[in-house]
């Protein structure tokens, strides 16, 4: 169980177009869904948090008019970089969390990895 | 503001040795840490920690925190291949009168087990 699936797994794009990844929780519902950004070698940066219904909450630093978040619904957030360039190329991984359960826990997806050329 | 730090950035040790892995953190409303293995994608959940002085134990793995001197290790023992990965430590973190609340993760201690 807890599976989080996120489409597409890898994507390259030309400079100036938008691209949608989404994250979906497969078997259960989550009200909260964290998008994160990792550069090779690097730990995972925080971007926003995304909640089911309401706007997201962006990390100090993130442009939210050029990454855009959609919380839809309780098994599907979407972030859509707009107007990429080439240092938007980076790895892209959502995580989401159950609404039930004592135990907060985060499951994680497989990834997106973004080239801009 | 916020910060998680991990020691050593990386580490290569021999089958069958015992690792360390540190973790500190300096957070605002701390609610519990996280260890996490990442090999090549997602990374995968290892531990929980809310309590202090209570080692949680999976197999090879035990983990242990200390909420007064703010960290937490991780110890793998009779290190096999399969561990080599990048382990990372996350503290949840959050504002009490908002609810909200957040994952701020270190920067990754990069295991290599040689055979």
């Amino acid at each position: 169980g807890a599976v989080v699936s996120q489409h597409p797994s890898w994507v390259i794009c030309k400079s100036g177009t938008s691209v949608k990844i989404e994250c979906r929780s497969l078997d259960f519902q989550a009200t909260t869904m964290f998008w994160y950004r990792q550069f090779p070698k690097q730990s995972l940066m925080l971007m926003a948090t995304s909640n089911e219904g309401s706007k997201a909450t962006y990390e100090q630093g993130v442009e939210k008019d050029k990454f855009l978040i959609n919380h839809a619904s309780l098994t599907l957030s979407t972030l859509t970089v707009t107007s990429a360039h080439p240092e938007d190329s980076s790895f892209y991984i959502c995580s989401a969390e159950p609404i039930a359960g004592g135990r907060r826990e985060q499951y994680f997806g497989p990834g997106t990895r973004l080239t801009v050329t | 503001e916020d910060k998680v730090v991990q020691s050593p950035l990386s580490l290569v040790v021999h089958e069958g040795d015992t690792v360390t892995l540190n973790c500190s953190y300096e957070v605002t409303n701390f609610r519990s840490l996280l260890w996490y293995k990442q090999e090549k994608k997602a990374p995968t959940f290892l531990f929980m920690l809310t309590s202090s002085g209570i080692e949680k134990k999976s197999g090879r793995l035990s983990s242990i925190l200390d909420k007064k001197e703010l960290f937490s290790i991780l110890n793998i023992t009779a290190t096999q291949t399969g561990d080599s990965a990048v382990y990372l430590c996350a503290v949840e973190a959050g504002g009490v009168s908002s609810g909200t609340y957040k994952y701020i993760f270190g920067t990754g201690t990069r295991l290599k087990v040689l055979a």
